[in-house]
């Protein structure tokens, strides 16, 4: 079974330019989160999906982020424009349950953005 | 707001040793999960817990959730160089956070 896939593994742009993730969850897994991992912590919540909803997006920067999950199963989060802050580690994870209690999450290799 | 603390933030051990890892909420939590990143990977899940006063095993592993479920540890027995990395705390509370993380070093 193939797990998380998220593509690009690295980026590097310059601020103010606009970036996007893009991650297919595992196969069957309807919750999808998205989170930002800056060097020496642990991952920050950004946006969890239920299916195509976007159920808890209270952490996610709405000025600048976006993110969707058109039908269900892949999902892009986008930066636009980009901010020196915004260099970290990018992760997406799945999992199978949706419940109000966060179930066993796979965790995708994640993107590193470089803003320069 | 819900904060997940973790002490320490660093621990080496020479191998063989044990080591335990601590995590607190600042708020009631309906479970709690750990994670472990090796360095330069990403988060790997561990267990959950979710009964008030749970203990679970894994091999050399030990988790516990407090009475309280403000409050989780973990424990290696005899640690091997396989165990580096940083073992997270995960919770949910009225957000689901994870914990700041303790690096772990073993020193063969």
């Amino acid at each position: 079974e193939a797990g998380v896939v998220q593509s690009p593994r690295y980026k590097i742009i310059e601020k103010k330019q606009p970036v996007a993730f893009w991650c297919n969850p595992i196969s069957g897994h309807n919750t999808l989160y998205w989170y930002r991992q800056n060097l020496g912590q642990g991952p920050e919540l950004l946006i969890r999906y239920e299916n195509e909803e976007a159920v808890d997006d209270s952490q996610l920067p709405k000025d600048r982020f976006s993110a969707e999950r058109l039908k269900g199963v892949d999902s892009t989060l986008k930066i636009q424009p980009a901010e020196l802050g915004d260099s970290a580690v990018y992760l997406c994870a799945s999992s199978s349950t949706g419940t109000a209690i966060f179930g066993e999450q796979y965790f995708g290799p994640g993107t590193r953005l470089t803003v320069t | 707001g819900q904060q997940v603390m973790q002490i320490p933030q660093y621990q080496h051990v020479q191998e063989g040793e044990d080591f335990t890892t601590y995590c607190n909420s600042s708020t009631t939590l309906s479970n709690i999960q750990w994670y472990k990143q090796r360095p330069g990977g990403h988060p790997v899940f561990l267990i959950q817990l979710v009964k008030s006063g749970e203990v679970k095993k894994q091999k050399r592993l030990t988790f516990q959730f407090g009475e309280a479920k403000k409050n989780s540890s973990l424990h290696i027995t005899a640690t091997q160089t396989t165990d580096v990395g940083t073992y997270f705390c995960a919770g949910t509370g009225n957000q689901f956070y994870f914990g700041t993380g303790t690096s772990l070093t073993v020193i063969p």
